[in-house]
């Protein structure tokens, strides 16, 4: 069974342009999550959605994030504008009603 | 403010050693604990969950869980340069499915 997958692997934008990262979950997971990693901060929670109702958006940085989840099997996060300090990984993760998070692979944005 | 609190290292341990990771939790309302390893540049790979007090294992893991002090563990055994990674510890919330994850622990087996 394919993972989580995430698209694009990397992304290196302008200050001021917008960002949309894309992420499509373990089929049959009602869970999805959006991380931020840097090596600062570490991994943070973004937000959440359950059967494609966000649940908790309160790790979301500032009005620049948004993220929407229109069916079961796609997710986005959008930065508009992108700032330097947005430059991290952001995975997406994927859960099927237990605790436990699968990870996809992760996008790299470099914001210059 | 939830806190998941790791030693950052590096744990340096010899190639068959056994390597010792640590854990505490300041919710003391947590649920379910789970080990993640991290390669560098990859992803979180969920190696280990824990739900009760005690024990459990797997091949060469073994989670050790101990809700009274707030501690969770992951022993090592045999270790190997393959195991060379930062390992991640994450805990859940009483009823809830978000994760709070440590800043982990880098860990080196030297061949």
């Amino acid at each position: 069974d394919a993972g989580v997958i995430q698209s694009p692997r990397h992304e290196v934008t302008e200050m001021g342009q917008e960002v949309t990262l894309r992420c499509k979950p373990i089929s049959g997971h009602d869970y999805l999550f959006w991380y931020r990693q840097t090596m600062m901060r570490g991994l943070e929670l973004l937000i959440y959605f359950n059967n494609n109702v966000p649940i908790d958006d309160s790790g979301m940085p500032e009005d620049r994030f948004s993220a929407k989840m229109p069916n079961a099997s796609f997710s986005t996060l959008k930065i508009q504008p992108s700032e330097p300090r947005d430059s991290a990984v952001y995975f997406c993760a994927s859960g099927g009603g237990g605790y436990e998070q699968y990870f996809g692979p992760g996008t790299r944005l470099t914001v210059t | 403010q939830k806190e998941v609190e790791q030693n950052s290292g590096p744990l340096s341990v010899p190639e068959g050693a056994i390597a010792s990771l640590n854990c505490t939790y300041s919710d003391r309302g947590s649920q379910s604990f789970f080990w993640y390893r991290q390669y560098s540049g990859k992803s979180p790979e969920l190696i280990m969950s824990i739900y009760s007090n005690g024990d459990k294992e797997d091949g060469r893991f073994t989670a050790q869980l101990n809700k009274a002090s707030q501690y969770v563990s992951l022993l090592i055994r045999d270790s190997q340069p393959s195991d060379s990674a930062t390992y991640l510890c994450a805990v859940t919330g009483a009823g809830s499915y978000q994760l709070t994850f440590g800043k982990g622990t880098k860990l080196s087996v030297i061949p």
